[in-house]
């Protein structure tokens, strides 16, 4: 089966750098998505890796570690309005294709 | 910017009821999503579409849902006969790939279904 654990929540300060943590368990693991929700909106896309290593792309980074199920969104300079959910999803190859999200972080900024 | 759109934001039925929710999905891309989302509870995967077929569908997407691609431009969610549990936001998602590389979904901003 598939599972996805990511913190239900976390404060940080504008300005101050976070990291989210998300551990998975795939069978078929074919990449590793984050994305930002503010509430009430649709997810959108912030990075995508499928490829041990760190992708970086302006404020935000993300980094996979597929030999330990691992992953990790960086925010630099936070700002207020990266208060928002912070969705890990996992793209499975098992009998498909298929994108299982984790239930997502919750980020505090606060001033 | 291109970008997904979905019609009604916002549908009230009755349990039993059918209902159909509208995506247009981004013109050049070939690979078509829906997702749902309970309030307060995760984004779940319900069915992912490519030329003209579905390519893999969740536990979720049971014989009350279907999908179809009427002409080259909507993309729609059938639930025949709908439950109270069916409540939720339903995403519509969009991606120029779907299998290899960086294929980024572009999401809709979702329709709101209340089942009474």
């Amino acid at each position: 089966g598939q599972n996805i654990d990511q913190p239900t929540e976390m404060t940080a300060t504008e300005g101050a750098i976070v990291q989210i943590n998300c551990t998975y368990q795939t069978s078929g693991f074919n990449g590793l998505f984050w994305y930002q929700q503010h509430a009430g909106e649709a997810p959108t896309f912030l990075s995508y890796n499928v490829l041990d290593g760190l992708e970086e792309k302006g404020r935000f980074s993300s980094f996979l570690s597929r030999s330990k199920g691992y992953s990790y969104l960086l925010l630099k300079e936070l700002q207020m309005k990266d208060s928002a959910s912070y969705l890990c999803a996992v793209r499975d190859q098992t009998g498909g294709f298929k994108t299982i999200f984790g239930a997502g972080t919750r980020l505090f900024v606060k001033a | 910017e291109p970008e997904v759109t979905q019609t009604p934001s916002h549908q009230v039925t009755q349990m039993g009821q059918e209902v159909i929710l509208r995506c247009v999905p981004i013109s050049n891309h070939l690979y078509f999503y829906w997702y749902r989302q309970i309030l307060g509870q995760k984004v779940e995967f319900l069915v992912s579409f490519y030329n003209n077929e579905i390519s893999e569908k969740s536990e979720i997407f049971d014989d009350q849902f279907s999908v179809e691609r009427p002409d080259g431009s909507n993309f729609t969610l059938k639930i025949r006969s709908t439950k109270l549990e069916d409540s939720a936001m339903y995403f519509c998602a969009s991606s120029p790939s779907g299998m290899y590389g960086g294929n980024e979904q572009f999401f809709g901003p979702g329709t709101r279904l209340t089942v009474l």
